[in-house]
């Protein structure tokens, strides 16, 4: 079984919508990790959460919520989905010493 | 913020040798790393340095100058399942791992 899971894998979505991608994990890790990933721009921070009581904003948190509902839990949703959040979304996990991470396998959003 | 630079695409020929070089300016330093991605996938990790030197593991190699601000990630013997992005990526001192855009290397027969 994977490490680190990712649903859905794929979703197709309409502007205006709510949506919710889930993250779940068993390396046991404290630290978890939602990126969005753009052609050409690389791998970027929406948000991050050190342990189950501490959430905080990365680079680009806008437009975005997260919640942590256990150690191996941390899901990310979009309030209001517009099409410029079309992108590959991934979780991914490190343990204390924050030193590498584990990714997930991805959700691919398109929002039309 | 930090400021990673790595070049956007390579191409190279199966069985040659590839050298991707990566520059950082970040707030602290914990190590850098690199991960390999191939198109749709998850990225995954390939090797991490905190030290200066060369690190070597099979057909990869990856080399840090921290004094130099430089890094980069050696493939030897290249295969067409090279074929990938390959990241940079540097830990700085907030622990949030930073992540340069990707090389994408093109390996042909």
């Amino acid at each position: 079984d994977a490490d680190v899971t990712q649903t859905p894998r794929n979703r197709i979505t309409k502007t205006g919508k709510r949506i919710m991608l889930e993250c779940s994990q068993t390396k046991g890790h404290d630290r978890m990790y939602w990126y969005r990933q753009d052609p050409g721009l690389g791998l970027q921070l929406i948000y991050y959460s050190f342990d189950v009581k501490d959430i905080n904003k990365g680079e680009i948190s806008d437009g975005y919520s997260v919640s942590r509902q256990a150690q191996a839990k941390f899901s990310l949703s979009l309030e209001s989905a517009i099409p410029n959040q079309t992108a590959l979304y991934f979780c991914a996990t490190s343990d204390s010493s924050g030193v590498g991470q584990f990714f997930g396998p991805g959700t691919r959003l398109t929002v039309l | 913020g930090q400021n990673i630079d790595q070049p956007t695409e390579m191409t190279a020929t199966e069985g040659a040798i590839v050298q991707i070089n990566c520059t950082y300016q970040t707030s602290g330093f914990n190590g850098l790393f690199w991960y390999q991605q191939h198109a749709g996938e998850a990225p995954t990790f390939l090797s991490y340095n905190v030290l200066d030197g060369l690190e070597e593991k099979g057909r990869f190699s990856s080399f840090l100058s921290r004094s130099k601000g430089y890094s980069y990630l050696l493939l030897k013997e290249l295969q067409m399942k090279d074929s990938a992005s390959y990241l940079c990526a540097v830990l700085p001192n907030d622990y949030k791992l930073s992540f340069g855009a990707g090389t994408t290397v093109t390996v042909r027969a």
